[in-house]
């Protein structure tokens, strides 16, 4: 079975600052990993995703996620943060065998910018 | 381009009762995913339908049931409702032969049990 740790529930930080999001997972089998951002009252949108390839993935709104696949992490930076990244960002894996992209998601981690 | 289109938005249902949630899908897609999100916690997998049928499940009780129609749209069907089943429900819609991994997630339900 999957699980995925997302060891910081909250980060506040200030704005212009730079950021670590982090996120281990535990998988016996290969995986594709994920970030989610959920804004106040909306559903989940996709950061980036890491599928094979390059290690280091960039996404949307400066975003970008190293895999590391030694330390089984996937954590998300970025290198100066806007009020408007306030928001709670989920890490999540997918068995890489599964048709179905079944997701499992961590807890979560709430990034709080401040001015 | 409407993305995916959950109703309600909101709901209130009492211990016992049986609710029913929309889904339709992003205008192209053929598979719909429902996931639980309790507070404070990420989404959960509840299943996946394709081809109008339960294609995955997670782990969760017959209780919960979906449907999906000729138009791709879903429903999920909670019956028999409890205080623990109170949480924001999303749905989720891709194409099977898309790109993988080509989620569009909605807004979601907040269904309150009291």
């Amino acid at each position: 079975a999957q699980s995925v740790t997302q060891l910081d529930s909250q980060v506040p930080v200030f704005e212009e600052a730079p950021v670590e999001l982090r996120c281990n997972y535990s998988s016996s089998v290969s995986v594709y990993l994920f970030w989610y951002v959920q804004y106040p009252n909306q559903g989940l949108q996709l950061l980036l995703k890491y599928l094979s390839g390059s290690t280091l993935v960039k996404g949307i709104n400066g975003f970008e996620a190293e895999f590391n696949k030694s330390q089984t992490s996937f954590h998300l930076r970025k290198p100066s943060v806007h009020i408007s990244d306030t928001a709670e960002y989920f890490c999540a894996v997918s068995p890489s065998w599964d048709s179905s992209y079944k997701l499992i998601f961590g807890s979560g981690t709430r990034l709080l910018v401040r001015p | 381009d409407a993305g995916v289109t959950q109703s309600p938005t909101h709901l209130i249902k009492t211990r016992g009762q049986q609710v029913t949630l929309r889904c339709s899908p992003k205008s192209g897609h053929d598979t719909v995913s429902w996931y639980q999100q309790a507070l404070g916690q990420g989404p959960q997998f509840i299943f996946q339908y394709y081809e109008e049928e339960e294609r995955q499940r997670g782990n969760f009780p017959d209780r919960f049931s979906g449907h999906q129609f000729p138009n791709y749209s879903s429903e999920l069907n909670v019956n028999a409702l409890l205080l623990g089943d109170s949480a924001l429900y999303l749905c989720a819609s891709s194409l099977e032969q898309g790109e993988s991994y080509g989620y569009t997630f909605g807004s979601g339900t907040r269904l309150t049990v009291v």
